[in-house]
């Protein structure tokens, strides 16, 4: 079965520029959160997406957003990108929603750098 | 406000010895997670623990749950260079899961 994918891998943007990642799930998996990774701030909940629906949603500005379509595939998007917002940015897929008791699997993730 | 703490952030040590990695909060979370993490790719579950005062053993590595399932703990023996990475703890709580900054480890051949 294959892992999650991300695209691009690698992407390199100026301020106020905005940017779109895409994340596909394993296979059958419905539920897909975003997340963002800095050495200063670690892991942080994007937000969560079950379903075509957004269940839960971190601390971040309006600024990002996300879906996800009807075959579980989902996009992050950033507009008008700040400096800050350079980051490693994970998708993980689950078979259930947030909350049930299943294995969370990411993947490689998206390096942004913004310039 | 950082709801996970882990400690040590960084270690290194030499191959064959052990070590204990922690991860403490005031919160208590309803289950915990530990990951491993290496350079260029997403972080892979090692083990679930759901009740207070579990231990889980995944081959040299040892889990603990604390009894009031607010702290955790990873034990490593006879470490070897591939266990060298970032190893993160993750609590669920309110249907949401909470990271810690994890502990940066390093095994010296």
């Amino acid at each position: 079965k294959a892992g999650v994918t991300q695209t691009p891998r690698y992407l390199i943007k100026t301020r106020g520029q905005q940017v779109t990642l895409s994340c596909s799930p394993i296979s059958g998996h419905r539920s897909v959160s975003w997340y963002q990774q800095t050495p200063g701030q670690g892991l942080q909940f994007l937000f969560e997406y079950f379903s075509e629906t957004q269940r839960n949603k971190g601390n971040f500005p309006g600024r990002f957003s996300g879906r996800q379509f009807s075959n579980s595939r989902s996009e992050m998007n950033v507009s008008t990108l700040e400096l800050g917002d350079s980051a490693l940015y994970l998708c993980a897929s689950r078979g259930g929603p947030l909350g049930s008791y299943n294995e969370q699997f990411f993947g490689p993730g998206t390096r942004l750098t913004v310039l | 406000t950082q709801l996970l703490e882990q400690s040590p952030q960084f270690l290194s040590i030499q191959e064959g010895e052990n070590l204990t990695v922690y991860c403490n909060s005031s919160s208590v979370f309803s289950s915990l997670q530990w990951y491993r993490q290496e350079p260029g790719e997403g972080p892979v579950l090692l083990v679930t623990v759901v009740t207070g005062g579990e231990v889980k053993k995944l081959k040299r590595l040892t889990f603990q749950f604390g009894d009031a399932r607010k702290d955790s703990s990873l034990h490593i023996t006879a470490a070897q260079p591939g266990d060298t990475g970032l190893y993160l703890c993750a609590g669920n709580r309110d249907d949401k899961i909470i990271f810690g900054k994890g502990t940066r480890l390093h095994i010296l051949p």
